[in-house]
């Protein structure tokens, strides 16, 4: 069965330190990966995805991610952080064999300090 | 429209009522998929609808919860009987319909049950 694990249910960070958002998954074929940004009392906001190539891929707002095949991973990173990037981050899996919704992790309370 | 929109934006009904929320998909958009997001729950994926093909409805959780698609476009999610479990917001998502395709959510509609 496809799975997201999302470790961490809060990451802290102080502005202009990088960041790392943690997530791993579990599909039975090939994945396509996204990560979502969730404002208070918004939709999902879609930030970045991996389908196939590059393994780091390059999204809105600065953000980047890797895929690892070895470790299952697909973690979000920034170099240095906002204050306005404090928000909740969703990584999803979509099994390219058996796949149509996406399967979401708990997600991930970024809060950055100023 | 420019994205996905949902109404109304806000539910407030009594126990054992019938509710119906509304998802209007993006123009040319051919797949839609509702997802609910409890707390503590995370996003669960409810139905998802392709085309004239058969909805996937092996997300929804009970036989309370229904939904159409007429013509392709706007699609109705109706939860009969609400219980108080049903509170959550209820997102909808559409994309174009390719497995690789990036998912827009709408702002989502938050359901209260008293």
């Amino acid at each position: 069965a496809q799975s997201v694990a999302q470790p961490e249910d809060q990451v802290n960070v102080a502005e202009g330190n990088p960041l790392t958002v943690k997530c791993t998954y579990s599909v039975s074929g090939n994945p396509y990966l996204f990560w979502y940004v969730q404002y208070p009392n918004r939709g999902l906001q879609f930030l970045l995805k991996y389908i196939t190539g590059d393994n780091l891929v390059k999204g809105s707002y600065g953000f980047e991610a890797e895929f690892n095949k070895s470790q299952t991973s697909f973690h979000l990173k920034k170099p240095s952080a906002l204050v306005s990037d404090s928000a909740l981050y969703f990584c999803a899996v979509r099994d390219m064999s058996a796949g149509t919704a996406l399967i979401f992790g708990k997600g991930t309370t970024l809060s950055v300090s100023s | 429209g420019a994205g996905v929109s949902q109404s109304p934006s806000n539910k407030v009904t009594e126990k054992g009522k019938d509710v119906e929320l509304r998802c209007d998909p993006i123009s040319g958009h051919t797949a839609l998929y509702w997802y609910r997001q409890s707390l503590g729950q995370g996003l669960e994926f409810l139905i998802y609808f392709q085309g004239n093909s058969a909805p996937d409805k092996s997300g929804l959780p009970s036989d309370r919860f229904s939904a159409e698609r007429t013509g392709g476009s706007v699609s109705t999610l109706t939860i009969q009987r609400t219980q108080q479990e049903d509170s959550a917001v209820y997102l909808c998502a559409t994309d174009r319909g390719q497995f690789g395709e990036t998912q827009y959510f709408g702002p989502g509609t938050r359901l209260l049950v008293l």
